[in-house]
Formats: C-alpha cells, structure tokens, sequence
C-alpha cells in the first residue's frame, strides 16, 4: 500500500529565501507526481505534474523533481514571498492514474 | 473553460435531511473524482468515474451516493448523515486516467448537525 510523507510537517520563513519542501513514497511504481497547493478551507490548485518519465518540471519561481527510485520529490521555491504562504500538498498517481495518494502537506509561512 | 465548479460552497444539513452536492465540468475531461478532506488531514478519495460509469468506490458508506447523469456532472447524494461526515468535500477532474493530472472544485464545506 502507497504511503506518501512530507517533510517537514511546518515551516516558516522569512521573505525572500528559497526552500525545498520533500516528499517520500513507498511504492516507486508511480504513474505521475503532482504537486498542489491549498489555501485555508479552499480547494486544491495544481502546481506541478511530473510523469514517471520525467526528471523534473518547472513553473516560473517553483522547481519539482522526481526520483523514482529512491522514492522522492522535491518542491524547491525560489525567492519565497508572503503570498506563497499555503499548505503544500504532494501527491502519487498509481498506474492508470485513477488512484492517487496524498501526503499530509507541509503547511508553509512566509513573513514579510 | 478550465475549471470545476462545485455547488453549494457550504452546506449545513441535519442528520436525517436529504442533500445532494453538484459538481460541473466542461474541459471535456473524461474522469471524475469525489475527495473528502478533514481539517488538516490529506484528502481520501471515495469515488472514481470513468467514461461516466463508475470505477472505484473506496468502500465509501451507503449514506453517500454517487450518480454521474452525463460527462460533465458529477453528484453525490447524501442522506442520513452523521456529524463526524462534517468535512470538506472535493471535486475533481482529469482527461483520463492517463496521468494528465487533476483539477480540482473549490469543495463544498458540510456541516451535519
């Protein structure tokens, strides 16, 4: 059974530093990764989708990478600002892409 | 037309009401997907659509019901709901289940009382 973590769970930082957020899963047969973000009590908007057969994708000041095989992906965020501040969620597509396991989020606070 | 509307936003329903929550689509997108998120929590998924038949059911209770009438609208009926079902309720789409990715509804936020 998929299980999808990240790390860390919180994170605050100040304006204008780059941060990576992780994420792990355990079932490396994926079928894509998806990154979201989600605003308190809102619904989920997509960031990034890397496929299996992807190494990375890139989005104006967000950067994800993909490791199958050792399990993991990366959000990197460059030159943060307080609007960035949200619940970062990840998210493994299993084969077919109908079932899709989310991790917990790193909930993330930039301070102006 | 790029997104998934849900209706209503917020609902709030007694225990031994009838309600249905909506949701609408025109991307052309073949797959559709209820989502329920607990404060905090990740979303869980309780049903898939595929080519408007469905496709999963995460063992989801009775009280909730599901019904594709097309492939733009996805409902789910709920009926003789218990408070713990308060939650956020998520809609969402993609092409298929090629990968292509998902694009979510605003939820609707359910509060039984």
């Amino acid at each position: 059974k998929q299980e999808v973590t990240q790390i860390p769970a919180a994170l605050s930082v100040p304006e204008g530093e780059n941060l990576v957020l992780n994420c792990s899963f355990t079932d490396s047969a994926i079928y894509n990764l998806q990154w979201f973000r989600q605003d308190p009590g809102k619904g989920l908007t997509s960031l990034l989708l890397i496929q299996s057969s992807q190494r990375e994708q890139t989005s104006g000041r967000l950067n994800a990478s993909l490791d199958k095989s050792s399990g993991r992906s990366t959000l990197y965020i460059a030159a943060s600002q307080p609007g960035d501040s949200a619940t970062y969620l990840c998210a493994a597509g299993h084969t077919g892409g109908f079932k899709t396991i989310f991790g917990a989020g790193t909930r993330l606070f930039v301070k102006a | 037309d790029t997104e998934v509307t849900q209706t209503p936003k917020h609902l709030v329903m007694g225990m031994t009401n009838k309600k249905s929550l909506k949701c609408e689509q025109h991307m052309g997108h073949r797959a559709m997907y209820w989502y329920k998120q607990k404060a905090k929590k990740p979303p869980e998924l309780m049903f898939v659509y595929s080519y408007e038949k469905l496709s999963i059911n995460e063992s989801v209770p009775s009280r909730f019901s599901p019904e594709c009438p097309n492939s733009s609208l996805l409902n789910l009926h709920l009926h003789a709901l218990q408070p713990e079902d308060s939650a956020l309720y998520l809609c969402a789409s993609s092409q298929t289940g090629d990968g292509s990715g998902y694009t979510f509804g605003s939820g609707t936020r359910l509060t039984v009382v």
